[in-house]
């Protein structure tokens, strides 16, 4: 079952405004990954945060991880078109199996 | 980050037909994962392919529909067969980049995924 449940489902946003999304999990997490997907591609690796680990940076983007909420955020800074795509959580199993979030699509506008 | 390579890109298949995926790693790894993106939807894990032994699939899917081959380090197929137009969706091949020897992280990383439209 998936262990993800991310929100909003949809995001819609100005340019250089920020997006916050939000994932949900259920039992413990060795780490959690953020992916972007444009389009139905690929996926592009964002960020990685351990569970020993509460906030990340990289560039404009920030994470948060909250291990007693089993809850994670994503901020993307100074939005731009180009940041529109799906976004997916996910957290780590053994052997590196990972689980995914349902994901959010936003869509930024210029 | 790894390069990973998928082929075919995408494809369109008839019903009952089967279809073999590719999956190429510019580097030796010891796991590779295979998913599955059914439209709309988030991703799913299939299987996990070692090399030398068989692939261990997860709940709701089973060798018959979906084999999988791990010849070698850099290399693994997944085959969908018999396929219907439930099986429509992008699969994609994913690795650890602690497998590629890059230090200590659990990042993985994606192939482009191979889109599967099935008539």
């Amino acid at each position: 079952s998936q262990q993800g449940e991310e929100d909003p489902q949809a995001l819609s946003i100005q340019e250089g405004e920020n997006a916050t999304m939000n994932c949900s999990y259920k039992t413990s997490i060795n780490n959690l990954q953020w992916y972007r997907q444009n389009s139905g591609r690929g996926l592009v690796h964002l960020i990685l945060i351990r569970s020993n680990e509460r906030e990340k940076h990289s560039g404009r983007l920030r994470v948060t991880l909250d291990t007693s909420k089993k809850s994670s955020s994503l901020l993307i800074t100074a939005s731009r078109a180009a940041d529109t795509a799906s976004y997916f959580c996910a957290t780590d199993r053994t052997g590196g199996k990972l689980i995914f979030g349902q994901g959010t699509e936003l869509s930024v506008k210029p | 980050s790894a390069v990973i390579s998928q082929k075919p890109s995408r494809d369109i298949c008839q019903r009952g037909t089967s279809l073999t995926i590719q999956c190429q790693v510019d580097s030796q790894v010891t796991m590779m994962f295979w998913y599955r993106q059914q439209p709309g939807q988030s991703l799913t894990l299939i299987a996990t392919a070692n090399q030398g032994s068989e692939a261990t699939y997860e709940s709701g899917f089973v060798i018959d529909k979906f084999p999988i081959s791990r010849p070698n380090l850099t290399f693994s197929t997944l085959t969908v067969s018999n396929m219907s137009p439930e099986d429509s969706s992008i699969y994609l091949c994913s690795v650890e980049a602690q497998g590629l020897g890059q230090g200590s992280t659990d990042t993985q990383y994606f192939g482009p995924g191979t889109r599967l439209t099935v008539l």
